[in-house]
């Protein structure tokens, strides 16, 4: 277990709905990402959040948009879904700069995702 | 335009032998390089990684070998067992505006040891 949580686990949806994915960090992660995974395809960043601000910003489409809050949770907002947009999506977390860990300022402790199918 | 790639989608070998696992990027200015392992249904799982300033690191039957000059990555596995079975990422890490560092993943090889 990670300790990253990620709801729903499934989800499926029609085209044109808009949706709603959760995650929750690891406990004393300020960091969080967001990924998807299409069929075939490796991971593809889509936007980190540091603290509660939007830190850096990847292949992530205009419909697309994300927060994270107050107590570091983050949502990703899908809306006007396509067909296309039917894959898994990824939260991962890191811990704070100087964290002991070595690395630490870029392991990324990941979720187990929510599969998104639109139909 | 990929910046890592993992040219073998998938990868077979016999239990007790090496798993030979092979990653290539494009930019010098990365500076760690992470192996990630996903199972099916889990989200993938950080295994190991190497600083650009080394060229090998080991960990039990893991190691990863990095040739800077040649942009190559590999993943050694000795001996392979049937519990590696799972797709293997590459990642590189590099910086993404200012201070602030984001990996990029390749799309994996599906490693598969046969008992």
């Amino acid at each position: 277990d990670s300790g990253v949580t990620q709801t729903p686990k499934h989800l499926i949806t029609a085209t044109g709905q808009r949706v709603t994915l959760r995650c929750s960090p690891r406990s004393g992660d300020l960091s969080v990402y967001w990924y998807q995974q299409s069929l075939d395809q490796g991971l593809q960043f889509l936007i980190q959040y540091y603290n509660g601000e939007e830190r850096a910003k990847g292949n992530i489409l205009e419909r697309f948009s994300a927060q994270q809050f107050p107590d570091l949770h983050s949502e990703l907002n899908l809306s006007s879904l396509e067909l296309g947009d039917s894959a898994l999506y990824f939260c991962a977390s890191s811990p704070p700069s100087g964290t002991s860990g070595g690395l630490a300022k870029n392991i990324q402790y990941f979720g187990a995702g929510t599969r998104l199918s639109v139909l | 335009d990929q910046q890592v790639k993992q040219n073998s989608p998938s990868l077979s070998v016999q239990e007790g032998r090496i798993s030979i696992l092979n990653c290539d990027y494009t930019n010098s200015m990365f500076d760690y390089f992470l192996w990630y392992k996903k199972y099916p249904a889990e989200g993938p799982t950080f295994l190991i990684s190497i600083s650009s300033i080394k060229d090998k690191n080991e960990d039990g039957r893991f190691t990863v070998f990095l040739n800077k000059s040649a942009k190559h990555l590999s993943l050694h596995i000795v001996p392979s067992q049937p519990g590696d079975s799972a797709v293997y990422f590459c990642a590189v890490r590099g910086l993404s505006g200012g201070s602030n560092y984001k990996l990029t993943f390749g799309k994996g090889t599906l490693l598969t040891v046969n008992p």
